[in-house]
């Protein structure tokens, strides 16, 4: 039940946008996406629930369409501070949780 | 100051000698995990506990014990650790509010503890 994520590693000059892509097999009651600094434990970005809302976090918004089982991470204009492993989350049954296969976001001057 | 602690931070040890591995926070948060993550497999859950005497396998439980004495406390026991279990071990806790499911909420993470196992 592990979502699997796209693209697995990006490179982006400052100011540069980037979609990170989650994608579940099985259907989707919310999504959760962390990011996690290198050397650090993972840190609580955004949670979606179902109705396809879209939340933001400074300039990290995200969408999730319960269709299609996935959700999307949108970073804008990046800044050097936005460099990490991305992570999406989803519930499984039983209160279990799966991350996804992680992003690997470089920003470079 | 809120929290999850986690120890020891780094452990090193042989094959075969048990060991347990201590996750304790105080925000009084139901809900308690325990992931490990490996390079390429990102975290992948162990453990967790829905509350006190609630526990219940994640993905990869096998050889590994929990238990849930006390709302804080959330230990991982490795009874006869093998060096597949060399890994980053994190603990987290999530609050459980009322509308949302028992792990519907924000995940706080400890610092994580690196297990070599020779």
């Amino acid at each position: 039940q592990q979502p699997v994520q796209s693209p697995q590693a990006v490179i982006l000059r400052e100011g540069e946008d980037a979609v990170i892509n989650c994608s579940s097999s099985k259907a989707l009651y919310s999504v959760h996406w962390y990011r996690q600094k290198h050397g650090e434990a993972p840190v609580f970005l955004m949670i979606l629930l179902k109705g396809g809302e879209q939340k933001g976090h400074d300039k990290i918004s995200a969408s999730f369409n319960e269709k299609k089982q996935q959700s999307s991470l949108y970073l804008t204009a990046s800044q050097l501070s936005y460099s990490g492993t991305y992570f999406c989350g989803t519930e499984g049954t039983g209160n279990q949780f799966y991350f996804g296969t992680g992003t690997s976001l470089t920003v470079i001057p | 100051e809120a929290q999850v602690t986690q120890n020891p931070r780094y452990l090193i040890t042989v094959t075969g000698k048990k060991l347990t591995v201590t996750c304790s926070q105080n925000m009084n948060h139901e809900y308690m995990s325990w992931y490990r993550q490996d390079p390429g497999l990102g975290l992948r859950q162990i453990y967790y506990s829905m509350n006190v005497e609630v526990t219940d396998k994640g993905d990869v439980p096998e050889g590994y014990k929990v238990s849930r004495k006390e709302k804080r406390n959330f230990p991982l026991i490795l009874e006869s650790p093998s060096p597949n279990q060399t890994s980053l071990y994190f603990c987290a806790s999530s609050p459980h509010t009322s509308g949302r499911t028992p792990v519907g909420n924000e995940q706080f993470f400890g610092p994580g503890t690196r297990l070599t196992v020779l």
